[in-house]
């Protein structure tokens, strides 16, 4: 059973249509969320982390929230170049250290 | 330029044959990670050394053997895999195990075991 849910599993935007990524967990104790980037044939690329409910990071056109049980990554007037599988990843206050939880990204999709 | 670097990037072996995985990390970074990513899976621990010392193995065949000389390199030694091995593997890095320390990946190595 998968720790970590992703959000659609696809998502296809026009360029500039804003849109939202999710991420929901069920780890006992949260540590950190994190949020990365994986282009094709390439290893992920860190973005975020976020360590308690309400906090909120940005970066460009990215911003990821965090509640309780679930993230958002936010993604404001997209464009192709955003095109990527965005990955989110947990680490559980009970799990030994250094092993995130990965979900199975959602893979969006940018088209001019 | 990554900070960590993987060799090679593709490498196809038969299921007899022993190879290799390369790593290194130019971050300064004393925990170093393995971790392996399947098709429509996600992302998996396989092995974390913490100053060059094996910390976890996620439960990884034999047939997988780490090894780590110092915090800056770290190898995958593959010997008689299956084809279900074939997959991603991406080494990582972050400044120690703890909380709150990001993990960095690198580019990965795609392994086709035939």
């Amino acid at each position: 059973e998968d720790q970590v849910t992703q959000s659609p599993e696809a998502l296809r935007l026009q360029e500039g249509e804003s849109s939202s990524l999710n991420c929901s967990y069920t780890v006992s104790g949260l540590r950190g969320l994190f949020w990365y980037r994986q282009d094709p044939g390439k290893g992920p690329e860190f973005l975020f982390t976020l360590y308690s409910a309400g906090e909120e990071k940005e970066k460009e056109r990215l911003k990821a929230t965090l509640t309780k049980k679930e993230s958002f990554l936010h993604i404001t007037a997209p464009k192709p170049e955003d095109s990527a599988t965005y990955l989110c990843a947990v680490l559980d206050r009970g799990s030994t250290l250094g092993r995130l939880y990965f979900g199975r990204g959602t893979q969006l999709t940018v088209w001019p | 330029e990554t900070g960590v670097t993987q060799t090679p990037r593709h490498l196809v072996m038969g299921m007899t044959n022993k190879k290799s995985l390369k790593c290194e990390q130019h971050l300064g970074h004393n925990a170093m990670y393995w971790y392996k990513q399947s098709a429509k899976k996600p992302l998996e621990l396989m092995f974390v050394y913490n100053f060059k010392e094996q910390t976890e193995n996620n439960s990884v065949p034999s047939r997988f053997s780490p090894e780590c000389p110092n915090s800056s390199h770290l190898f995958l030694h593959l010997h008689t895999l299956q084809p279900e091995d074939s997959a991603l593997y991406l080494c990582a890095s972050s400044q120690d195990p703890g909380p709150g320390n990001t993990i960095y990946f690198g580019e990965g190595s795609w392994l086709t075991v035939v």
